[in-house]
Parts: structure tokens; C-alpha cells; sequence
């Protein structure tokens, strides 16, 4: 199975400022004949479900804010949230698509400095 | 709106079974794969088994292979989950989640979850 490790585990920043959460895959999940990285974001708050917030490591969730970002290739991927709202708060996970099991890292929980 | 409802979850005891429940609205059922993803404190995000749009290849994490079976009801607008011998390590809230495609390990990322049903195991 592919393994995902998020860094850091958990990350405090103050509003309005920029939080940057990291994702590296054991192996590639970009796909050659595609260009297509298989990489999604999750958002998971107190008490609820995860919601999807990027897939394709770029491709913004419809009803998103554009706040939010992904980027990276091959094994490397970043979520950035460019000005920290108070809503933002969560844990954060991402997951890998290219290989069946889909697998999660550990998540990043996000607070408020 | 896309909602999915699970239910069927409780307290049982090790080796016993579980059947777990997902109504699904708001989409057209019938249309995507669907699955099912585990959330323990310890493990984390656990994809635990997927399905099909007409029912016709089935996935399961080689954690649940053979204990657990995955069944949905077009008709109904229903998935399930048959849990047996289960175990402790079995303990955890389970989801229903909205695949983006026809086939459960094609594009395998969620675009909607359930609010979770929690499977305890305990004797």
C-alpha cells in the first residue's frame, strides 16, 4: 500500500496569515499517460465528516474558497490556505487515489495562534 | 442536496455480526460507486470497502477481506455493510461515501460522506 506522511502534525497560525500543510506519498501517484496527479485534500471538523476540498492535487472542490490551494507532483504535495479564517480550524488529511487501497495520511490539525 | 444517512451501528460483542446502512438522496444513486471508510482515533482515515455502480466488481481492505461484505440496493438508494467476526480492532465510526465515477477503483476520492455510524466492539 501507498504510504501517506503529513508534516506537521498539528500547526498554529495566527488570522490572516498563510498556513502550508505537507504531504509526501511513499511512491508516485502522478500517472504518465494523464499527467494527472491522484492526490485529494479533506477538511474534517469537530464532530463532522470529512469534506472534500481538492482532488487531482490542484482542482478546487466546487463551492470551495479560492483561498484554499494544492500543488505539488509525484510524491511531493502542499494544501495552502492563503489568509487563515477562524473557520478554517480543522484537521486536515490528504489521500492518495493511484492505487487501490486509496490511502490517508495521519492529518494535520490546524488551530489559531 | 446529496445526503447519506447511515445506520446500524452499536455495541457487540467480539466474533458477532453488524449490519450497517447507508440511504443515499439527493443524487442519482445508480450512477457512481459507493463506499465505505473507517475513522478510529488511532489509525486514522481507514477506506474499509467499495462498490460498483450495477454491483459488478467489489473492493475490500485486506483488513476486512472475508469478514465483511458490501451489498447496494439501486432500487432502494441503499449500500450496506455485513460485518461478521467482527473484532476490537473493527471499533470505529464508519461512513458512507459518494465515489466520483461509475467504478469503485477508478478516481477512488470522496465527494460526499455520511455523518458516520460508530461500531463498538466489547465484550
Amino acid at each position: 500500500d501507498i504510504v501517506m506522511t503529513q508534516s506537521p502534525d498539528s500547526l498554529a497560525v495566527s488570522l490572516g496569515e498563510r498556513a502550508t500543510i505537507n504531504c509526501k506519498s511513499s511512491q508516485s501517484v502522478l500517472y504518465s499517460s494523464n499527467s494527472k496527479n491522484y492526490l485529494a485534500w479533506y477538511q474534517q471538523k469537530p464532530g463532522q465528516p470529512p469534506k472534500l476540498l481538492i482532488y487531482w492535487a490542484s482542482t478546487r472542490e466546487s463551492g470551495v474558497p479560492d483561498r484554499f490551494s494544492g500543488s505539488g507532483s509525484g510524491t511531493d504535495f502542499t494544501l495552502t490556505i492563503s489568509s487563515l479564517q477562524a473557520e478554517d480550524v480543522a484537521v486536515y488529511y490528504c489521500q492518495q487515489y493511484y492505487n487501490t487501497p486509496s490511502t490517508f495520511g495521519q492529518g494535520t490539525r490546524l488551530e489559531i495562534k | 442536496e446529496v445526503q447519506l444517512v447511515e445506520s446500524g451501528g452499536g455495541l457487540v460483542q467480539p466474533g458477532r455480526s453488524l449490519r450497517l446502512s447507508c440511504a443515499a438522496s439527493g443524487f442519482t444513486f445508480d450512477d457512481y460507486a459507493m463506499h465505505w471508510v473507517r475513522q478510529t482515533p488511532g489509525k486514522g482515515l481507514e477506506w474499509v470497502s467499495g462498490i460498483s455502480w450495477n454491483s459488478g466488481s467489489i473492493g475490500y481492505a485486506d483488513s476486512v477481506k472475508g469478514r465483511f461484505t458490501i451489498s447496494r440496493d439501486n432500487a432502494q438508494n441503499s449500500l450496506y455493510l455485513q460485518m461478521t467476526s467482527l473484532r476490537a480492532e473493527d471499533m470505529a465510526l464508519y461512513y458512507c461515501a459518494k465515489g466520483v465515477t461509475y467504478y469503485y477503483d477508478n478516481n477512488v476520492y470522496f465527494d460526499y460522506w455520511g455523518q458516520g455510524t460508530l461500531v463498538t466492539v466489547s465484550s
